[in-house]
């Protein structure tokens, strides 16, 4: 059974950073790439940024460009979504998502239920 | 940057057959996934690569991608398709996934 549970939410200042992780298992991790989609109260889905199988190529949304860096570390399973300089704008649940093929550009087979960000002062 | 189009809302009555719209430009030149979003819940997949369906999504959906625009169709509706449905291209220029604004379907 496949799962992607995401972590580190919660309260920040803007213009504050925070750390978002997402655990996988259940399916062969570092043969996939990873995404992060955030979604904000009553809007729709955004994409925020793309990891490869193997770490070596990053891309993201225009929305955040320069403020979030996107990585794994394969042997923990684990991605991660590290965002700087936040915006109340910012504010959304952040899910991880694992996509059909290994660099991003194939749909999105599993997901996960999400972290609450939330941008306030 | 690329831009993807969907009515905000579509209504239908259970047993017919819905219609949602994903335009965008020469959006048939791009692959369009459809996802299903519940409340509550993470969106899954009901179509992909156009017109592919995943195994345990029902036969009543089904998608195409012969020009503009993309169409996700659901035929005899249930109460159960109840949803948000987001359709979904790789933009290569830039080199990231657009969503489309999503279209919330209502069972009448």
């Amino acid at each position: 059974q496949v799962q992607l549970v995401a972590s580190g939410g919660g309260v920040v200042q803007p213009g504050r950073s925070l750390r978002l992780s997402c655990a996988a298992s259940g399916f062969t991790f570092s043969s996939y790439a990873l995404h992060w989609v955030r979604q904000a109260p009553g809007k729709g889905l955004e994409w925020v940024a793309v990891v490869s199988y193997d770490g070596t190529k990053q891309y993201d949304a225009d929305s955040v460009k320069g403020r979030v860096t996107v990585s794994r570390d394969n042997s923990k399973r684990t991605v991660y979504l590290q965002m700087n300089s936040l915006r109340p704008e910012d504010t959304a649940v952040y899910s991880c998502a694992s996509g059909r093929d290994s660099y991003g550009s194939a749909f999105f087979e599993h997901w996960g239920q999400g972290t609450l960000v939330t941008v306030s002062s | 940057s690329y831009v993807l189009t969907q009515p905000p809302s579509v209504s239908v009555a259970p047993g017919q057959t819905a219609r949602i719209t994903c335009g965008g430009n020469n959006i048939g030149s791009k692959i369009v996934h459809w996802y299903q979003q519940k409340p509550g819940q993470a969106p899954v997949v009901v179509v992909y690569d156009d017109s592919g369906r995943p195994s345990g999504i029902p036969e009543r959906f089904s998608g195409s991608n012969s020009g503009n625009p993309a169409t996700l169709t659901i035929t005899r509706v249930e109460a159960g398709d109840e949803a948000d449905y987001y359709c979904q291209v790789w933009d290569t220029p830039s080199e990231h996934v657009i969503f489309g604004g999503g279209t919330k379907l209502t069972v009448l």
